[in-house]
């Protein structure tokens, strides 16, 4: 079935220190993929988002792109901050089962250290 | 402009006791949505609803009544609550549109625990 996976936890780095959070999926035709941002004590955020293959999208200092071919988009980051702090969702959407369904990975936690 | 309210933030019920948990949107958005979010499970679809007056099962429905009270409001009703039902509950409205622009906006969750 459709589903999402993406790097255990909790992931911890230094400021300044690069960032990759893994995310693969699966998934019947051409969804839509996002990551989705929680901070502590607060609802998710969409972060970034891509709709069709070879697109990056980007905010925040953050990027990804959907690779079709690898069924991937892994969220990147240059040079973190302690502020970049929270859990990491990455989802799918696809229509199925007669409604347009998000379908989320497991979650993954950053903590960033001064 | 708030975005998407919920309450409350918190909530203990013991076993058998019933609550309903509230949201609202601001955004004029159609449809809107509950989820579930366990540890290490990610966020479920509880209920939907694609529209004012419709509500549609998602992937966890059983334990769970909503209802669509008008366009701003949607409310999850827990009859019966177990253990099981313990659980941090999220409220998504969505924005319909293009592809591009198509995207949920979720509130601050209420945290539930059922004893």
């Amino acid at each position: 079935g459709d589903s999402v996976t993406q790097m255990e936890g909790p992931v911890t780095l230094s400021e300044e220190a690069c960032l990759t959070i893994n995310c693969t999926y699966t998934a019947t035709g051409y969804p839509s993929l996002f990551w989705y941002v929680q901070y502590p004590g607060e609802g998710l955020q969409l972060l970034l988002k891509a709709t069709k293959a070879d697109d990056k999208g980007s905010n925040k200092g953050f990027e990804a792109t959907y690779r079709k071919e690898t069924t991937s988009f892994h969220l990147e980051k240059g040079s973190v901050q302690v502020s970049d702090s929270a859990v990491y969702f990455c989802a799918l959407r696809l229509f199925s089962g007669g409604y347009n369904k998000l379908i989320f990975g497991a979650g993954t936690r950053l903590a960033v250290h001064p | 402009n708030a975005g998407v309210t919920q309450t409350p933030k918190f909530q203990v019920l013991k076993t058998g006791q019933s609550m309903t948990l509230q949201c609202a949107q601001d955004m004029n958005h159609n449809s809107m949505y509950w989820y579930r979010q366990d540890p290490g499970m990610g966020l479920r679809l509880i209920y939907y609803s694609a529209s004012e007056g419709t509500t549609d099962k998602g992937e966890v429905p059983n334990g769970y009544n909503v209802s669509r009270l008008n366009k701003r409001e949607f409310s999850l009703r827990l009859e019966s609550a177990a253990p099981s039902q313990t659980s941090v509950y999220f409220c998504a409205s969505r924005l319909r549109g293009r592809e591009s622009t198509d995207t949920q906006y979720f509130g601050p969750g209420t945290r539930l625990t059922v004893l």
